[in-house]
């Protein structure tokens, strides 16, 4: 089946600072990429996808760009907030069009005034 | 807003005292998911249904069990709760197949067992 590997931390950041998370991943084919936020206490909330390659996913200043030459699928963010700070998780479908994900294994970010 | 509910947000149970924690959803989802998520880890899939269809994870213990007894709700049983499955437990739903389509989870239940 597909798997991720997934930049793990814990990583503390100052305000305004540049964010990235490293994604990669093992599958068979091209599945869509997901990454998926969650805030402390929360459920997980879908931050964004890309269907397929070379697509870039964005929301709330976030991004990602679907590589399939380097099967990546890096979070970025330019300026991170103090309302940022949550555990970031990489998934992808574990294996074609199956109906289960498989999640790294998760990145606390905290972000600091 | 269409969603996915959790209820209730905290349980707290006994060792050994049978718990049933609920979920709702108002997106007419075909596939319900139950994951068990334990400190600083990923979910773990224990169940999903497909409709009607219960799939169960292989490593899932006999212990928990789920009951779909319409489309908007899905609830999950915990026989005889051990210390070990003190967790948060999220609920989600997909409209189809994940393929494409993303899941879309409920706040979860935070399950204290004493």
């Amino acid at each position: 089946g597909n798997s991720v590997t997934q930049m793990e931390g814990p990583v503390t950041l100052s305000e305004e600072a540049f964010l990235t998370i490293n994604c990669t991943y093992t599958a068979t084919g091209y599945p869509s990429l997901f990454w998926y936020v969650q805030y402390p206490g929360e459920g997980l909330q879908l931050l964004l996808k890309a269907t397929k390659a070379d697509d870039k996913g964005s929301n709330k200043g976030f991004e990602a760009t679907y590589r399939k030459e380097t099967t990546s699928f890096h979070l970025e963010k330019g300026s991170v907030q103090v309302s940022d700070s949550a555990v970031y998780f990489c998934a992808l479908p574990r294996q074609g069009g199956s109906e289960k994900l498989v999640f790294g294994k998760g990145m606390k970010l905290t972000v600091n005034p | 807003d269409a969603m996915v509910i959790q209820n209730p947000r905290y349980q707290v149970t006994q060792f050994g005292k049978p718990v049933t924690l609920s979920c709702s959803q108002t997106l007419n989802h075909n596939v319900m998911y139950w994951y068990q998520q334990k400190s600083s880890q990923a979910p773990k899939l224990l169940f999903h249904y497909y409709d009607k269809d219960f799939n169960n994870e292989a490593d899932t213990p006999d212990n928990f069990q789920s009951r779909r007894p319409n489309t908007s709700f899905c609830f999950l049983d915990i026989r005889s709760p051990g210390l070990g499955d003190a967790a948060m437990y999220l609920c989600a739903t997909s409209r189809d197949l994940v393929g494409g389509y993303e899941q879309y989870f409920g706040p979860g239940t935070r399950l204290t067992v004493t």
